[in-house]
């Protein structure tokens, strides 16, 4: 069974801490796994990683994938208040086009503190 | 910009009723999908249609069926709605073209509450 999982469930930092947040998966047909954030509306894109090692950066967010452990991470440097949301992790699966298919992780819930 | 929008943002329905959830892409995006979010479950895959007047089933379709006439549309009903189906329904879509059809853009979401 495809799953991806996600950790911590939750984390409560205080600004200007830097936060590490792991994505696991064991999926057939790997093609890609995306980063969204998601406050209190939709999920907007952050990253789509596809090879190993190569670092995207954003501003104070980076993520890299480890595809030979599986897993990747989300960092967010000198954290803010406005980070405060739910980062979701899902990993694409099928052999392209319309079989493509998103497994999704349940999301690690992070709450930046004054 | 990608723009994915859905019928409601809040909708309060009784047991049994038919249920319609409108989304609408404005990118001319060929795939489609609906999705369900429940708290410590994540996002599950109820439908998805990769062009007009086709759907495939997602992971948990039961009680659920969809409709695309036109590309940019999609629907989801519940034809007869039950309190399990309480949840926050997602719209996404994606165009079909390399490692771009991998990345979904979401609607703002729907909270629906089945009494």
């Amino acid at each position: 069974e495809d799953k991806v999982v996600q950790s911590p469930l939750s984390l409560v930092v205080h600004e200007g801490d830097t936060v590490t947040l792991n994505c696991s998966y064991e999926v057939t047909n790997f093609r890609s796994l995306l980063w969204y954030k998601q406050e209190k509306k939709a999920p907007t894109f952050l990253f789509m990683l596809t090879s190993s090692g190569i670092e995207k950066k954003s501003g104070r967010l980076s993520s890299i994938l480890d595809k030979k452990e599986l897993f990747s991470i989300l960092n967010i440097t000198a954290t803010q208040t406005g980070d405060s949301a739910v980062y979701l992790c899902a990993v694409v699966i099928g052999y392209g086009g319309a079989t493509n298919k998103l497994i999704f992780g349940t999301g690690t819930l992070l709450a930046v503190q004054p | 910009d990608v723009k994915v929008t859905q019928s409601s943002r809040y909708l309060v329905k009784r047991t049994g009723e038919k249920v319609f959830l409108e989304c609408v892409q404005d990118m001319d995006h060929e795939n489609m999908f609906w999705y369900r979010q429940d708290p410590g479950l994540g996002l599950r895959l109820i439908y998805f249609s990769y062009d007009v007047k086709m759907k495939e089933k997602g992971d948990i379709p039961e009680g659920y069926s969809v409709s695309r006439e036109k590309k940019e549309r999609f629907s989801l009903i519940l034809e007869s709605a039950s309190t399990n189906q309480t949840s926050m329904y997602l719209c996404a879509s994606s165009h079909p073209i390399l490692y771009t059809a991998d990345t979904q853009y979401f609607g703002p979401g729907t909270r629906l509450t089945v009494l």
